[in-house]
Formats: structure tokens, C-alpha cells, sequence
């Protein structure tokens, strides 16, 4: 079966980076595309693009281009996602979630999500 | 970017109740549209997508409907599992999610 396993939990200070990573079994991972979702506490969902693991390609929402970077390692089928210049507005659980089918926006698996907490 | 408007908020039924959100987009999705379930502390599950077809797994007591800018996800007959918070999601374009919906215990 389809299983997104997240890495752990991050505490980063205003201004760092992090890197949550999401190792994918059970399916193709070159197959479908990989989104990066995230949750702030209590709050909604908010997409922050995607990476084609087949060839790298990469689409981010407007919001975060220029501090979001999505990359692959086929390898070991794990999916990416680093985001830079962190803010306390950063804080929230990150999931990585595959495409339905390629192109679609549909998102049919999940990670159980990577909660990033941005803390002076 | 499309806005994503989920009516009501939060809702009060029992077990056995027939419950009805609403989700209206700022401008026409045709049958772009997702549902999500999210249980507290968990990832969102994907019930519907296209507006009506049942994700593989899904009772069948979720019915999704709608196009262009209004939908509507019913829950026919409401079980002890069902209560969580509901998300509409569109996907013609970058997708963006509705506010949420908590659908509660009476």
C-alpha cells in the first residue's frame, strides 16, 4: 500500500531554514507528482507547490517563490522540501501528499505531516 | 488566486442525520473540486474529487455535487466516525482550500 513517511519535528529560530523530507513505498514514486501542503495550528490548508520526481521539475505557489525549494532523490524515493528566511508565520505541520494522477491537483496520499515550529 | 468560501463553519448533528456543506469559489472550477476529511492530529483523507466520483475506499453515504462555482458535499446518514472537519479544495489551477467545516456531535 501507498505509505509517506515525514521526517521529524523541527524548532528553527527566525531567519534559518529547514528541510523536511518524505520517503514514499508502495507505488512508482516517479509515477506521480509530489505536493507540499501546509497547516498552521488551528488554521487551514495552504499549498506550496509541487516536484515531478521523474524529472525534478518543480511549480510553487507565488507565495513562497524564492523561498521554497522542492527536489527529489529517485534513489531512495523521498521528496524534499526546503523552505528559507523562516518566520514565526512559518509555524505549522508540513505534509507531503501525492498527486491522485499526473496533473490533477487531486491529492490521494499523505504524510502524517512535520510540525516546524518557528521560535525566537 | 481563486477564494474558496465553505459554509457553515461548524455544525451540530446525531448519528443518523442528514448534514450539507456548501462550497462556493470566486470564479468557475467546472468539476474541479475535492473534498477532504480531517480527523484531529491526523492528515486530510480525500472522500471526492471531480465535484461527485467517490475515492476508491469512501461509503458511499458521501455525496459529493455541484459545478461551475457552487458544490455541495452531503453526508446522507451521519456515523460516529464522520465527526471531524470537512475541506473543499479546488484544483483548476493552484489549488487553494476552503476555511473548513467542523462537523459536530450534538
Amino acid at each position: 500500500q501507498v505509505q509517506l513517511v515525514q521526517s521529524g519535528a523541527e524548532m528553527k529560530k527566525p531567519g534559518a531554514s529547514v528541510r523536511v523530507s518524505c520517503k514514499a513505498s508502495g507505488y512508482n514514486f516517479t509515477a506521480y507528482q509530489m505536493h507540499w501542503v501546509r497547516q498552521a495550528p488551528g488554521l487551514g490548508l495552504e499549498w506550496l507547490g509541487w516536484v515531478n520526481p521523474n524529472n525534478g521539475g518543480t511549480t510553487y505557489a507565488p507565495h513562497f517563490r524564492g523561498r521554497v525549494t522542492m527536489t527529489r532523490d529517485t534513489s531512495i524515493s523521498t521528496a524534499y522540501m526546503e523552505l528559507t528566511r523562516l518566520t514565526t508565520d512559518d509555524t505549522a505541520v508540513y505534509y507531503c501528499a501525492r498527486d491522485l494522477r499526473s496533473g490533477t491537483y487531486y491529492f490521494d496520499s499523505w504524510g502524517p505531516g512535520t510540525l516546524v515550529t518557528v521560535s525566537s | 488566486d481563486i477564494q474558496m468560501t465553505q459554509s457553515p463553519s461548524s455544525v451540530s448533528a446525531s448519528v443518523g442525520d442528514r448534514v450539507t456543506i456548501t462550497c462556493r469559489a470566486s470564479q468557475g472550477l467546472s468539476s474541479w473540486l475535492a473534498w477532504y476529511q480531517q480527523e484531529p492530529g491526523k492528515a486530510p483523507k480525500l472522500l471526492i474529487y471531480a465535484a461527485s466520483t467517490l475515492q476508491s475506499g469512501v461509503p458511499s453515504r458521501f455525496i459529493g455535487s455541484g459545478s461551475a462555482t457552487d458544490f455541495t458535499l452531503t453526508i446522507s446518514s451521519l456515523q460516529p466516525e464522520d465527526f471531524a472537519t470537512y475541506y473543499c479544495q479546488q484544483a483548476n489551477g493552484f489549488p487553494t482550500f476552503g476555511g473548513g467545516t467542523k462537523v459536530e456531535i450534538k
